[in-house]
């Protein structure tokens, strides 16, 4: 069965700075999805990046990059320039690609804490 | 257009009372999953359409949970003779077909007293 690890329960960010939160996951599927999803107060879980296994080349979105390791089975997400607008619960997924249901697999989260 | 809605947002029920939890997905997203969320976990799949077939039901705690989505749009999930082990966030997620990215509710707090 397909596992999700986020080892980091709380990180904390200056302002400005940037930081890194890990994720490890097993599988032996060889295609499939990773996310980074983030969490506010509200609940809305909103979509930070995606990563196809596929692909060798690691995603970014503006400040948001993604360390793929296929190998190691690691996926890191990156912020720079860290905003107090980025302060959230941030869950790392796993999406299978050819079996069965399409459902995500969640960790347990990381709370990222942003100083101003 | 609209995104994903849960209502209601909180609801709080005593032990033995049934909940029913509505979802509307966005307008022609054949796919629509739930997860539990229990606090300070990630969210865990419960059940999952495709249109009004359910595909997926291995996730689902007991039977006392059910869900349905009669005409492959609006989806409810029924929780009878409510614990307080099921106080959680109930996040309901659509795609627009089960490949792609899936889009999230705001869910549904349901506390059990």
């Amino acid at each position: 069965a397909q596992t999700v690890t986020q080892s980091q329960p709380e990180m904390s960010v200056q302002e400005a700075e940037t930081v890194t939160l890990s994720c490890t996951y097993d599988t032996s599927e060889s295609d499939y999805y990773l996310f980074w999803y983030k969490q506010p107060p509200s609940r809305q879980m909103i979509l930070v990046i995606r990563q196809e296994a596929y692909k060798q080349q690691n995603a970014t979105e503006n400040r948001f990059s993604v360390n793929f390791q296929k190998a190691a089975k690691s996926f890191s997400l990156k912020i720079s320039d860290s905003q107090l607008g980025d302060a959230a619960m941030y869950f790392c997924a796993y999406r299978a690609i050819t079996s069965g249901t399409y459902k995500y697999i969640f960790g347990t989260g990381t709370r990222l804490k942003v100083l101003a | 257009g609209a995104g994903v809605s849960q209502s209601p947002r909180y609801k709080v029920a005593k032990r033995g009372q049934d909940v029913a939890l509505r979802c509307d997905p966005i307008s022609g997203h054949v796919s629509l999953f739930w997860y539990q969320q229990a606090l300070g976990q990630g969210p865990e799949f419960l059940t999952y359409f495709q249109n009004e077939a359910q595909l997926d039901k291995s996730g689902l705690p007991s039977d006392r949970f059910f869900a349905e989505r009669p005409e492959g749009s609006v989806s409810t999930l029924k929780i009878q003779r409510t614990q307080q082990e099921d106080s959680a966030v109930y996040l309901c997620a659509s795609s627009l077909d089960r490949s792609y990215e899936q889009y999230f509710g705001p869910g549904t707090r349901l506390t059990v007293t």
